[in-house]
């Protein structure tokens, strides 16, 4: 059974650019989340979708927004990158609620 | 607001020194209390859920125990291949889990 598939694995970007992450969550999934991992902050909610619709979502500024289609499929997306934006970023999927299952993650560096 | 503290942020074993880690929660409505270990560099992988004061689960050298207040990831007689960070998370009702900053375990052969 394939687990979480977040693309790609690595990225440099440039102060004031935008990016796009995705994840494919495990096949019957229909809630996935997002998490972003610095060493100063640790793992801090982003936003959470199921069935396309936003039910949760941290406190993070606008810049940081998300998606989820119809497969379940999600993305998320940083505008207007910051030096501080650098950070692991995280999906997991769940099927109900009683178990997450996270990706590798997305290395964003900003420089 | 959830709100979870784990103890120590660090612990060096002997291989073969058991050990416990802590996580200390206040949460409004608790929909699980869940275990995660995380190597450098990858995302975290799952260990164990709990549920409801009193519950015990277990797997391999690892246990892991849930009262009101705290949670406990007991590791006996650990391998150097258990150095890894633990990561201990809440579930609300608010579709999210909550985070504590994690115990580095560092177990030396």
């Amino acid at each position: 059974k394939a687990g979480v598939t977040q693309t790609p694995r690595y990225l440099i970007k440039t102060r004031g650019q935008q990016v796009t992450l995705s994840c494919s969550p495990i096949s019957g999934h229909r809630s996935v989340s997002w998490y972003q991992q610095t060493p100063g902050q640790g793992l801090q909610f982003l936003f959470e979708y199921f069935s396309e619709t936003q039910r949760n979502k941290g406190n993070f500024p606008g810049r940081f927004s998300g998606r989820q289609f119809s497969n379940s499929r999600s993305e998320m997306n940083v505008s207007t990158l910051e030096l501080g934006d650098s950070a692991l970023y995280l999906c997991a999927s769940s099927l109900a609620g009683n178990g997450y299952t996270f990706g590798s993650g997305t290395r964003l560096t900003v420089v | 607001e959830d709100q979870v503290t784990q103890s120590p942020e660090a612990l060096r074993l002997q291989e073969g020194e058991s050990s416990s880690l802590n996580c200390s929660y206040t949460v409004s409505g608790l929909r699980g209390l869940f275990w995660y270990r995380q190597d450098p560099g990858k995302g975290p992988e799952f260990l164990f859920t709990l549920y409801s004061a009193g519950e015990e689960k277990e797997k391999e050298r690892l246990k892991a125990t849930l009262t009101k207040k705290e949670s406990f990831l007991h590791i006996t007689a650990p391998k150097p291949e258990d150095s890894a960070t633990y990561l201990c998370a809440l579930g609300g009702n608010d579709y999210k889990l909550s985070f504590g900053a994690g115990t580095t375990v560092t177990v030396r052969a």
